[in-house]
């Protein structure tokens, strides 16, 4: 069975400051990955996602994250926190074996302050 | 294009009591699903349909009933509601394959007093 485990609950940055939330999942087969953002009150938007096409993937709003196999990681990063980024941070997978993008994983999430 | 839209936004039942949250999506999405959102546990799979007719059951299916008659609606009943389905629900659809982006509607916040 699939799981995420996201590291950190809340985590706090300076405005201007890189912003570095991870992730590390379970998967017997290389899975589907995607990072989500919840603003305030609002649903889940994607904001990138691994389907092996690439390791280093590009998002938007200026995030990546890389995929890094031998570590069962997906962290995401952006180089420099706005006051806009923050928000509630979900990772989750997908098994290419146990099905499609209806049944995701999810992380519990991380929640991301940005302090001016 | 609306998207997956949720009805109601908001919503209060007593202890009990029955009740269908709407979802639907004008994407023409085969797959859709139903999720719960509680404080510091992420979200969790409900019910999913991976095509009108198909239903499945998800990680936390107690309490809950799901349809699908039409590709466009998933509704969500609750059989009887019980403090412990306090949460946020959400409905999402996407297209066929693990690869795809699920789309999220806005949320149905609900109370169980």
């Amino acid at each position: 069975a699939q799981s995420v485990t996201q590291l950190g609950s809340h985590v706090s940055v300076s405005e201007g400051a890189l912003v570095l939330l991870r992730c590390n999942y379970s998967s017997s087969v290389p899975p589907y990955l995607f990072w989500y953002v919840q603003y305030p009150n609002q649903g889940l938007q994607l904001l990138l996602k691994y389907t092996s096409a690439a390791t280093l993937v590009k998002g938007i709003n200026g995030f990546e994250a890389e995929f890094k196999k031998s570590e069962t990681s997906f962290h995401l990063t952006k180089p420099s926190a706005h006051m806009s980024d923050a928000a509630e941070y979900f990772c989750a997978v997908s098994d290419p074996l146990e099905g499609g993008s209806e049944k995701l994983v999810f992380g519990k999430g991380t929640k991301l302050t940005v302090n001016p | 294009n609306a998207g997956v839209t949720q009805t109601p936004k908001f919503q209060v039942l007593k202890t009990g009591q029955s009740m269908t949250l709407q979802c639907a999506q004008d994407m023409n999405h085969e797959y859709m699903s139903w999720y719960r959102q509680d404080p510091g546990m992420g979200l969790r799979l409900i019910h999913y349909s991976v095509g009108a007719g198909i239903t499945d059951q998800g990680e936390v299916p107690n309490g809950y009933n799901v349809s699908r008659s039409t590709t466009e609606d998933f509704p969500l009943r609750l059989l009887s509601a019980a403090p412990s389905q306090t949460s946020v629900y959400f409905c999402a659809s996407s297209y066929r394959g693990g690869w795809t982006e699920a789309f999220f509607g806005q949320g149905t916040r609900l109370t169980v007093v």
